[in-house]
């Protein structure tokens, strides 16, 4: 079975401050994704990586970048921590080729206050 | 601009009958279309999908349709029971692409 994992299930910040968050995968996965969750809003896609140090823009970047130094690791940074970015962050990753289901963490619920 | 929408927020059905969930895509060039489930505090699992060129794919309780011409699908689960209660997403990819385009997502809940 694919495994996801994330650093951390809850967290709560301070706005200004620098976020890491954290996703390892065991499945030898070449994609990554970060998504957010919103209410009426469904899984909006951050950032992605295709392979180590690899990355590509999604569909809301603004506000955050990302590290892939590894092929299991890949890290959601918030450089400086808004209140507008309180939100479900799900990490995702799948194999490349003719595949498309994408594996999923169980999410960091990050509270910014 | 939304590319996948689910137009409906919520579905509330009774245990034993149909549920049917509706998905609508504008984007031509998807050609893959998956049906996530999503329980609270955990991430998505992976239900079923369907390529474009099929338009029915079946597992077990659960059969998605797919519609081309109308650039609609649907997820019915049949017979529905409590634990379906979850909140489904739809989306979808292009052939050559890597990332999946998801829609709002709609609650499910199955009375007993």
């Amino acid at each position: 079975d694919v495994k996801v994992t994330q650093s951390s299930r809850y967290l709560v910040k301070r706005t200004g401050e620098k976020v890491f968050l954290e996703c390892v995968q065991d499945m030898d996965h070449e994609n990554m994704f970060w998504y957010r969750q919103d209410p009426g809003l469904g899984l909006r896609l951050i950032y992605f990586s295709y392979d180590v140090k690899m990355k590509e823009k999604g569909d809301i970047p603004e506000g955050y970048s990302v590290s892939r130094e590894k092929k299991e690791r890949f890290s959601l940074i918030l450089e400086s921590a808004s209140t507008n970015q309180t939100s479900m962050y799900l990490c995702a990753s799948k194999t490349s080729g003719a595949r498309y289901e994408q594996y999923f963490g169980p999410g960091t619920r990050l509270t910014v206050t | 601009d939304q590319q996948v929408k689910q137009n409906s927020p919520s579905l509330s059905v009774q245990e034993g009958r149909i549920s049917i969930l509706n998905c609508d895509y504008t984007n031509s060039m998807f050609d893959y279309f998956l049906w996530y489930k999503k329980y609270p505090a955990e991430g998505p699992t992976f239900l079923i999908s369907i390529s474009s060129i099929k338009d029915k794919n079946e597992d077990g309780r659960f059969t998605v349709f797919l519609n081309k011409s109308a650039k609609h699908l649907s997820l019915h689960i049949v017979p529905s029971q409590p634990g379906d209660s979850a909140v489904y997403f739809c989306a979808a990819s292009v052939t050559s692409g890597s990332r999946l385009t998801f829609g709002e997502g709609t609650q499910l809940t199955v009375n007993p």
